[in-house]
């Protein structure tokens, strides 16, 4: 089973358009990480968010985490086709043992 | 240095037969990860190792499912005789130490039962 939830499960923008993906999840965390999925590759990660943390940058992305809501969203400023992939949560128990992934958002940036 | 490396990438698989996956971790990582992803579906876990020791091995789905990791590198990821529900994207990931550290994935192994 999947812990995390992700919300679109599809998204459909222009080049330059922001998209914003959404993950929610149920019990407590030690950290929260996004990956992308190029069709038919394995995942990269992109950042992780620790537990005690509400916002981290890298690049074009922005990542925020809200405990108390058990949510966190990634965002991606003035997307480039080359953006198009899935993206997936993955969220790091307490005891730091294993790693659960979210069903994923399904990103198409249309050049 | 090099990434994970799996092989093969593509598996076709008469139902019954019996299938083993290959998992090269990046050099000198201790942690290595089985997930099953299926289509259109997240990863989902499937074993773990520290070194040459499997720590977990709760995601494995059946008795058919076997993982070792005898020398603490490669890893082997067998399913004995497959079944259509085994169709999936088999993914291995290696990291520097346990899961709290990031963790750097192959490009898969898609099995195929027919």
């Amino acid at each position: 089973s999947q812990q995390g939830e992700e919300d679109p499960q599809a998204l459909s923008i222009q080049e330059g358009e922001n998209a914003t993906m959404n993950c929610s999840y149920k019990t407590s965390i030690n950290n929260l990480q996004w990956y992308r999925q190029n069709s038919g590759r394995g995942l990269v990660h992109l950042i992780l968010i620790r537990s005690n943390e509400r916002e981290k940058h890298s690049g074009r992305l922005r990542v925020t985490l809200d405990t108390s809501k058990k949510s966190s969203s990634l965002l991606i400023t003035a997307s480039r086709a080359a953006d198009t992939a899935s993206y997936f949560c993955a969220l790091l128990n307490n005891a730091g043992n294993m790693l659960t992934f979210g069903g994923g958002t399904r990103l198409m940036v249309k050049p | 240095g090099a990434g994970v490396s799996q092989s093969p990438r593509y598996k076709v698989a008469k139902r019954g037969q019996d299938v083993a996956l290959r998992c090269d971790p990046i050099s000198g990582h201790v942690s290595l990860f089985w997930y099953q992803q299926a289509l259109g579906q997240g990863p989902e876990f499937l074993t773990y190792f520290q070194n040459e020791a499997q720590l977990d091995k709760s995601g494995l789905p059946s008795d058919r499912f076997f993982a070792e990791r005898p020398e603490g590198s490669v890893s082997t990821l067998k399913i004995q005789r497959t079944q259509q529900e085994d169709s999936a994207v088999y993914l291995c990931a290696s990291s520097r130490g346990g899961a709290k550290n990031i963790q750097y994935f192959g490009a898969g192994t898609r099995l195929s039962v027919l």
